[in-house]
């Protein structure tokens, strides 16, 4: 079974300190891998995806995360917090063995003024 | 182009009574989702449509839930009756093509508590 572990149910933050929010998964085949933002009071929006390719990926609003296969991981970091950032965030994967996401259970960013 | 709309936001129904959810997807969209999240706990999946036919239900809880997409364009998730673990918040997601690399597009979802 896949399972999706964030660490950190909620994470604050000085606006201008590193963001990092960590997710983990278990899978016997390398998954496909997302990154979702839901801000209040509107659906789940897509920050960044990992399929093939480069480890590092870049998403909108300048996050990005790096898949690590030997760490089962995809942190998802951003240089610098702004206030627009507080949300929460999720860490979702699929595989081929059939196409539904299995979510973590999510992280709440606060970012302090 | 409008993104996944999901019909009401909020619902609070007594325990035993019927409650539907709408949801229309991104035009053109044939895959269709349907999420649960349960408070505190993770968001977590339901069933697929593609376009009227249910791909998988594998999510579904039990025989109290009912998806439905006549004319594979809008889905409808009925829950009949409603019991007070079914409180949560019901997410519907659409893609264009079927594939785990495929991204899925979210509605703000409806909150649903059952009292």
């Amino acid at each position: 079974a896949q399972s999706v572990t964030q660490l950190g149910s909620h994470v604050s933050v000085s606006e201008g300190a590193l963001v990092l929010l960590r997710c983990n998964y278990s899978s016997s085949v390398p998954p496909y891998l997302f990154w979702y933002v839901q801000y209040p009071n509107q659906g789940l929006q897509l920050l960044l995806k990992y399929t093939t390719g480069a480890t590092l990926v870049k998403g909108i609003n300048g996050f990005e995360a790096e898949f690590k296969k030997s760490e089962t991981s995809f942190h998802l970091t951003k240089p610098s917090a702004h206030m627009s950032d507080a949300a929460e965030y999720f860490c979702a994967v699929s595989r081929w063995t059939g196409n539904q996401f299995y979510f973590g259970t999510g992280t709440s960013l606060t970012v302090i003024p | 182009e409008a993104g996944v709309t999901q019909f009401p936001s909020h619902s609070v129904i007594e325990k035993g009574q019927t409650v539907t959810l709408r949801c229309d997807p991104i035009s053109g969209h044939d895959n269709l989702y349907w999420y649960r999240r349960v408070m505190g706990k993770e968001i977590k999946f339901l069933l697929h449509f593609v376009k009227e036919s249910k791909q998988d239900e594998s999510g579904m809880p039990n025989n109290r839930f009912l998806a439905e997409r006549t004319g594979g364009t809008y889905s409808t998730l009925k829950v009949q009756p409603a019991e007070l673990e079914d409180s949560g918040v019901y997410f519907c997601a659409s893609s264009l093509s079927w594939g785990p690399e495929e991204t899925q597009y979210f509605g703000p979802g409806t909150r649903l508590l059952v009292l």
